[in-house]
């Protein structure tokens, strides 16, 4: 069955600090893997799309890799800002461009 | 460009109730599709459509429909409310960008059913 699981469920840093999200997933055929930010109470953004054969990609202080081997990815988060506060959301998509989303993981960034 | 506009963004329904919730975008996307987000769970495809007058279901469609008339409309229609309804709902449009779609969504539409 295609799966996206995320961890930690949740986590707490302090501003300032970095922070890194984990996403394991069972999609195949593997299309593309990407992070959204949900702010609470608004719709998810995109923050990085990743074919096959990109294994890492930055958006500012964000920086996604991606293992399609071991069938990983990260987001890591550098000198988190209190703005970072939000759920973060791994999707995968397979060969049809059908999504299956992560549960995410829900950050709080205290000053 | 106002993106994806979604509207009312907060509904409260008795059981039995139908209702439309409106989602529109100024993007030009041809892509369409409509999801659900419940706590615990991932975002679950309601239904979608790849251009006017297309629609198709998703992963959870029964208890709503859609239509597709215009590229910019594509309204979300309750057919008789249940509790089991009660969710966030968010729209979103999508375009080829490469290799992947690129997804923007709406702000979302909180509905209670009681």
């Amino acid at each position: 069955k295609n799966q996206v699981e995320q961890s930690p469920q949740s986590l707490i840093i302090l501003e300032g600090k970095n922070c890194t999200l984990q996403c394991n997933y069972t999609v195949s055929p593997f299309s593309n893997l990407r992070w959204y930010k949900q702010d609470t109470g608004r719709g998810p953004v995109s923050l990085t799309i990743m074919t096959f054969s990109e294994n890492t990609k930055s958006n500012g202080r964000y920086t996604a890799t991606l293992d399609a081997d071991t069938k990983q990815s990260s987001l890591h988060i550098t000198a988190s800002q209190l703005s970072d506060s939000a759920s973060y959301i791994c999707v995968v998509s397979d060969d049809t461009d059908k999504l299956i989303f992560g549960t995410g993981t829900r950050l709080q960034v205290f000053p | 460009n106002a993106g994806v506009t979604q509207t009312p963004k907060f509904q409260v329904l008795k059981t039995g109730q139908s209702m439309t919730l409106q989602c529109a975008q100024d993007m030009n996307h041809e892509y369409m599709s409509w999801y659900r987000q419940d706590p615990g769970m991932g975002l679950r495809l309601i239904h979608y459509s790849v251009g006017a007058g297309i629609t198709d279901q998703g992963e959870v469609p029964n208890g709503y429909n859609v239509s597709r008339s215009t590229t910019e409309d594509f309204p979300l229609r309750l057919l008789s409310a249940a509790p089991s309804q009660t969710s966030v709902y968010f729209c979103a449009s999508s375009y080829l960008a490469g290799l992947a779609y690129e997804q923007y969504f709406g702000p979302g539409t909180r509905l209670t059913v009681t």
